[in-house]
């Protein structure tokens, strides 16, 4: 079975700085897909950036990156120019490629609170 | 386009009652999910539908839970009796078909006493 870490229970940053959580995540298969959600206050999980393990590349939307590396199992996320609006709980995921028959649900780790400081 | 509905958002019970929950996906979303988010820690399965038919349930506590999806579209989440340990979130989710995007709904926040 898969398993995701987060060993950040909480992350403080200043407004318009730069910060990076990190996830862990012990696998034996080769393809699959690794996520970043958001959990405001509301409770509503938001997804915020993707990346396909196949991919090299790390994925972009906008202030939100990821640095990916496949061989360590190590998928952090970077928060350029922190807004106010980015203060919540941030939950890394995993989802295999394929699992026969259709069973797609998402492992999550236990999730870092990110606090913005005015 | 309206998101994942739930209700109730809130219910508070004592423990050995029975609790029921409520989840109408996006509309001509296939796959449906429920996860138990337990205070501190991340979302956990506990089943997934596609259309009105059970891909996992591995997870989920049978002797206890039950779940339904009639006609492939709204979805009960149901416990019977109820436990402390249950005091959770329960999220629903949905996605058009497998491997795509899941969409939550806000959750509904269980308090067993």
């Amino acid at each position: 079975a898969q398993t995701v870490t987060q060993s950040q229970p909480e992350m403080s940053v200043q407004e318009a700085e730069t910060v990076t959580l990190s996830c862990t995540y012990d696998t034996s298969e080769s393809d699959y897909y690794l996520f970043w959600y958001k959990q405001p206050p509301s409770r509503q999980m938001i997804l915020v950036i993707r990346q396909e393990a196949y991919k090299q590349q790390n994925a972009t939307e906008n202030r939100f990156s990821v640095n990916f590396q496949k061989a360590a199992k190590s998928f952090s996320l970077k928060i350029s120019d922190s807004q106010l609006g980015d203060a919540a709980m941030y939950f890394c995921a995993y989802r295999s490629s394929y699992s026969g028959g259709g069973a797609d649900g998402l492992t999550f780790g236990k999730g870092t609170h990110l606090i913005i400081q005015p | 386009e309206a998101g994942v509905a739930q209700s109730p958002r809130y219910k508070i019970i004592e423990k050995r009652q029975s609790v029921a929950f409520w989840c109408n996906p996006i509309s001509g979303h296939a796959t449906l999910y429920w996860y138990q988010q337990i205070l501190g820690q991340g979302p956990k399965l506990l089943i997934q539908f596609q259309n009105n038919g059970v891909v996992d349930d591995s997870q989920l506590p049978k002797d206890r839970f039950s779940a339904e999806r009639l006609k492939g579209v709204d979805s009960t989440l149901k416990i019977q009796p109820a436990k402390l340990e249950d005091s959770a979130v329960y999220l629903c989710a949905s996605s058009p078909d497998y491997y795509n995007e899941q969409f939550f709904g806000p959750g509904t926040r269980l308090t067993v006493l």
